[in-house]
């Protein structure tokens, strides 16, 4: 069974300090890893993706993820934090090979001034 | 580029009324999923469609119907709206069922059911 677990409701940032959006995933094979964000009264738009390769992955408006294995994680990071980051974030999983797409409940981030 | 269209973007209904939402793509995506948002809840498959011609049911698929019409446009019909369907719904497409590729995702359709 496929499940991801994102442990925080709510993360509060002050502007310009790096932020973190912590994500869990369980498949039994590998996992395609993906997070979304989500703005008030829009639906979510892509931020980054883990296939395959660099642990390391960048993505959109400076926010990059790293996928540990051994964890089972795929965290959301950005060095410097903007008011308007401020939004929902989703974290999904896919097990290679499978059809659908499992999505976290989703983390509040709020940056302040 | 307009991506995926949702329309209405609001509606309310009494009990026992139907609804059809309507979703349209112009990325040429293969597949396409109905999701319905909930707080606390995260993002629930309510049904899906792996190319034209097909359709599967998601996680909660119960109280709802579907139909691909086309390539382009992939429709979810309430037959006879329940307040515990009172939700956000969202239509996402896709180039492929289970690809590497992410999914789009439309502005939501905010349905009230009293």
């Amino acid at each position: 069974a496929q499940s991801v677990a994102q442990p925080e409701d709510q993360v509060n940032v002050a502007e310009g300090n790096p932020l973190t959006v912590k994500c869990t995933y369980s498949v039994s094979g590998n996992p395609y890893l993906f997070w979304y964000v989500q703005y008030p009264n829009r639906g979510l738009q892509f931020l980054l993706k883990y296939i395959t390769g660099d642990n390391l992955v960048k993505g959109s408006y400076g926010f990059e993820a790293e996928f540990n294995k051994s964890q089972t994680s795929f965290h959301l990071k950005k060095p410097s934090a903007l008011v308007s980051d401020s939004a929902l974030y989703f974290c999904a999983v896919r097990e290679t090979g499978a059809n659908n797409l499992f999505f976290g409940t989703g983390t509040r981030l709020t940056v302040i001034p | 580029n307009a991506g995926v269209t949702q329309t209405p973007k609001f509606q309310v209904l009494k009990t026992g009324q139907s609804m059809t939402l309507q979703c349209a793509q112009d990325m040429n995506h293969n597949s396409m999923y109905w999701y319905r948002q909930d707080p606390g809840m995260g993002l629930r498959l309510i049904y899906y469609s792996a190319s034209e011609g097909t359709t599967d049911k998601g996680e909660v698929p119960n109280g709802y119907n579907v139909s691909r019409l086309n390539k382009r446009e992939f429709s979810l019909r309430l037959e006879s709206a329940a307040p515990s369907q009172t939700s956000v719904y969202f239509c996402a497409s896709s180039e492929a069922l289970g690809g590497r590729g992410p999914q789009h995702f439309g502005d939501g359709t905010r349905l009230s059911i009293l």
